[in-house]
């Protein structure tokens, strides 16, 4: 159990398109998801906290209107950039916590973003 | 501002060498360390410490929490080529149910 599928794996798209990222949590619910950022060789930076039903909360330093983020069920969030930059391209990755007896956090596989 | 921070930030060894990966925080609100083991794409859930001194175990890995030293360590004892990944500590924030990650060490067996 605690599946959370991220799709597309991988999309590469032009300057000035916007991109969207779907996350979702399979066989449980999850009413909170979370959005990191990974760059090469880095470690993975917290983006934003995605709440279902609610307005995300951005980590400081991220622009809440370049990277939209939707939480409209309890097993969906969606991560869309905006009006994409070369400089956007990263690998981005969702996760969501299920409350079980590890508190652990599920991950979804990633999604490589590569801007041209 | 809550940090996490690893230490070595890199490691090659030898195949069948013991390895002990470093950990420390400064978390408001902690509820509990996270370890997680990355290769090729997402992180995989390794440990969950909440409780200072215990160690947990799962085959050649160990890994134990010191609270009062705000930190923990993540041993793998006779690695394998397998083993070679990042491993990612991360610091659970009991208020916004969020977790925050150190930069992880990467580390490399050679065969």
């Amino acid at each position: 159990g605690a599946v959370v599928s991220q799709h597309p794996s991988w999309v590469i798209c032009k300057s000035g398109t916007s991109v969207k990222i779907e996350c979702r949590s399979l066989d449980f619910q999850a009413t909170t998801m979370f959005w990191y950022r990974q760059f090469p060789k880095q470690s993975l930076m917290l983006m934003a906290t995605s709440n279902e039903g609610s307005k995300a909360t951005y980590e400081q330093g991220v622009e809440k209107d370049k990277f939209l983020i939707n939480h409209a069920s309890l097993t969906l969030s969606t991560l869309t950039v905006t009006s994409a930059h070369p400089e956007d391209s990263s690998f981005y990755i969702c996760s969501a916590s299920r409350r079980n007896t590890n508190y652990g956090y599920t991950f979804g596989s990633g999604t490589r973003l590569t801007v041209v | 501002e809550d940090k996490v921070v690893q230490s070595p930030l890199s490691l090659v060894v030898h195949e069948g060498d013991t390895v002990t990966l470093n950990c420390s925080y400064e978390v408001t609100n902690f509820r509990s360390l996270l370890w997680y083991k990355q290769e090729k794409k997402a992180p995989t859930f390794l440990f969950m410490l909440t409780s200072s001194g215990i160690e947990k175990k799962s085959g050649r890995l160990s890994s134990i929490l010191d609270k009062k030293e705000l930190s923990s360590i993540l041993n793998i004892t006779a690695t394998q080529t397998g083993d070679s990944a990042i491993y990612l500590c991360a610091g659970y924030v009991n208020r916004d149910d969020k977790i925050i990650f150190g930069k992880g060490t990467r580390l490399h067996i050679l065969p």
